[in-house]
């Protein structure tokens, strides 16, 4: 069965960095597309950052670019988002989305989540 | 703001039909992308209810439907029943920001 599980989520103080991880299964982690959507306390899903499957582009919201990166390793079956100069409107749930359809697609799959919260 | 637009919340007693719209512009469901809906039950990730407008995924009973016409989208759930109450949000992909985006999310309560 496809299995998403994220983690790396702790507390980090206003400019701080953070790496996060998904750990992908069940499924041929080299032929999709792969998410990450946050969603802040008490608030709506927000896309923050897509991957194309070997990797080659990259897409970001506006609100991380130039501070957050996201990146793969399809040997490790493995999606990361590594988030530099962190603010306190980061802190959300971080979910992992797998796509149909490529980039411009649906999300079929979730993980469950890893909690980020910026704050001194 | 949300690129997508939904109402904060509607309301349904058991049994009726009630209906939740999404409204985007010319970058996005007005340039013919797809529109794409889930639902998001408290403390879980949000789970995949339609797909491209109007295609259910296996296991979603047909009581749920998606259409789309122009810049607009709409979910409708008939025969509400207590276990509907969740969030809802819309999605689509915008071309001018090159990415996905999502409505702001809509919150059904089952009276």
């Amino acid at each position: 069965q496809v299995q998403l599980v994220e983690s790396g989520g702790n507390v980090v103080q206003p400019g701080g960095s953070l790496r996060l991880s998904c750990a992908a299964s069940g499924f041929t982690f080299s032929s999709f597309v792969i998410h990450w959507v946050r969603q802040g306390p008490g608030k709506g899903l927000e896309w923050v950052a897509a991957i194309w499957y070997d990797g080659t582009k990259k897409y970001y919201a506006d609100s991380v670019k130039g501070r957050f990166t996201i990146s793969r390793d399809n040997s490790k079956n493995t999606l990361y988002l590594q988030m530099n100069s962190l603010r306190a409107e980061d802190t959300a749930v971080y979910y992992c989305a797998r796509s149909q359809r490529g980039h411009s697609g649906y999300f079929d799959y979730w993980g469950q989540g890893t909690l980020v919260t910026v704050s001194s | 703001q949300s690129v997508l637009t939904q109402p904060p919340s509607v309301s349904g007693a058991p049994g009726q039909r009630v209906t939740i719209s999404c409204t985007g512009s010319s970058s996005n469901i007005g340039a013919g992308y797809d529109v794409h809906w889930y639902q998001q039950l408290p403390g879980t990730p949000p789970k995949l209810l339609i797909y491209a407008n109007n295609n259910r995924p296996s296991g979603v009973p047909d009581r749920f439907s998606g259409s789309k016409s122009g810049t607009s989208a709409s979910l409708a759930i008939t025969g509400l029943q207590a276990e509907d109450e969740a969030d809802y949000y819309c999605q689509s992909y915008d071309s001018s920001l090159s990415g996905s985006v999502f409505g702001g999310g809509t919150k059904l309560t089952v009276l």
